[in-house]
């Protein structure tokens, strides 16, 4: 079934480690996003791509990097992990130029101890 | 970028009441307004949506409106059920870019 797929759907971790954050999605889309969302619900966009090679930052400051080699594969990685990391991560695609179709994955749940 | 303003944040109904969800902005080149349902624990899902050139749009017991000269779009949900509750986002994108900014979610609540 074509879909979004993120893992792992939670992760402890200690301070100062490095890790990635893996999204993938099976239907064919060109548009890929990371949001993150707060405790309070809030989805703020951190980075986003238009397509292979192309990557760009949002509008919430993140420490964290992306890339985009294949079409169907947008890694998110935090260099080196920090407590103010913990949180939700939320990977979506869309195919459409104004947003339309955006399928969000399960997320990944981060605490960094 | 754009910014959004939703209300209420909480919300609280009986079953079978209507309830309504608002969003305001500012940024007139707004053109595409989807709205987001997400159950605890779940992604969330797009549930409706419209464009600046339709005034409204109904799917069974939701329904979005869109007023652009006052710049605010609705959700509206009639006859709800235990199972409409959930938190509920508004976003928004301008013309020509994909990029949706979500306004901060209200969680509604509906009880038997």
């Amino acid at each position: 079934e074509a879909d979004i797929y993120q893992t792992p759907r939670y992760l402890v971790i200690g301070t100062g480690k490095k890790i990635t954050l893996e999204c993938s999605q099976t239907m064919g889309h060109d548009k890929m996003y990371w949001y993150q969302q707060d405790p309070g619900m809030e989805l703020h966009l951190i980075h986003y791509s238009y397509g292979v090679n192309s990557t760009e930052k949002g509008d919430l400051s993140s420490e964290s990097t992306v890339s985009r080699i294949r079409t169907e594969h947008f890694p998110l990685t935090l260099e080196s992990a920090r407590p103010s990391h913990t949180s939700q991560y939320l990977c979506a695609s869309s195919e459409d130029s104004w947003g339309e179709g955006y399928t969000f994955g399960s997320g990944t749940r981060l605490t960094v101890v | 970028g754009e910014n959004v303003e939703q209300h209420p944040s909480t919300l609280s109904v009986q079953e079978g009441d209507s309830a309504v969800i608002k969003c305001t902005y500012s940024d007139s080149a707004s053109n595409y307004f989807p709205w987001y349902k997400q159950e605890l624990g779940k992604r969330p899902q797009l549930i409706i949506d419209i464009r600046s050139n339709v005034g409204e749009k109904k799917d069974q017991r939701i329904a979005v409106t869109l007023n652009k000269t006052a710049k605010h779009f609705s959700l509206h949900i009639t006859e709800t059920q235990p199972e409409d509750s959930a938190v509920y986002f508004c976003a928004l994108s301008l013309s020509g870019y994909s990029t949706l900014t979500f306004g901060k979610g209200t969680m509604l609540l509906v009880s038997p």
